[in-house]
């Protein structure tokens, strides 16, 4: 069975903090992965994806991926209230099928 | 980034009847799927759908249960047949964009209630 694990949360920050979602993943063949931000009542958006290890920046966005360690896990810079939303981690396991997690709750207090 | 559209974008339904659900993606993408978002869950594939031949499910989906559709290379259809109220979720339609690699974008996401 492959797996994607997610801290349920909620994760609550402060307005212009940084805000770290983690999530691990149990398929070592993996090769891709990507971060979704889902508002309530919302399908998912595209934020982050991510094929090497190291750090990927989009402006407040940063991923990071560690594959010896098979985990993921994105960074929010000077989060805003508008962040507020559930973030999926989703695992590309092979032939372009996306295993999600259960996601993180994050909330950001003005 | 390809445009995903899904109608009907939200449907109360009886028990016991069927529903399809359609979606159109404004470009030709290389493959196609249909997920399952119950209320409060993350999301799980059902089936991958392929053009002009059977849909590939995933364990614990089944084509009696869930046929699919995709005569062509932008369109395809759901149907939820013999709804049950465990039926009532959100179902989305996601697609690969051929110049993207393999990054997956969804529709907007039907929204199925089931009473």
């Amino acid at each position: 069975q492959k797996e994607v694990e997610q801290n349920s949360g909620p994760l609550s920050v402060p307005e212009g903090a940084i805000a770290s979602l983690n999530c691990t993943y149990s398929d070592r063949g993996s090769q891709s992965f990507f971060w979704y931000r889902q508002y309530s009542g919302k399908s998912p958006e595209l934020i982050m994806s991510i094929y090497s290890n190291g750090d990927k920046e989009d402006g407040r966005f940063t991923a990071q991926l560690n594959k010896a360690s098979q985990y993921v896990s994105l960074l929010i810079r000077d989060s805003q209230p508008s962040d507020s939303a559930t973030y999926l981690c989703a695992v590309n396991t092979g032939f372009q099928k996306l295993v999600f997690g259960t996601g993180t709750r994050l909330l950001v207090s003005p | 980034s390809a445009v995903i559209s899904q109608k009907p974008s939200r449907d109360i339904c009886q028990r016991g009847t069927s529903l399809t659900i359609q979606c159109q993606v404004d470009s030709q993408v290389t493959m196609m799927f249909w997920y399952r978002q119950q209320p409060g869950q993350s999301l799980t594939l059902i089936a991958t759908a392929n053009q002009g031949s059977e849909a590939t499910y995933e364990s614990g989906f089944v084509i009696d249960k869930f046929p699919i559709s995709r005569p062509n290379l932008t369109f395809s259809t759901l149907t939820v047949s013999n709804m049950s109220p465990e039926d009532s979720s959100i179902y989305l339609c996601s697609a690969i964009e051929g110049g993207s690699g393999n990054t997956i974008y969804f529709g907007e996401g039907s929204w199925l209630t089931v009473v």
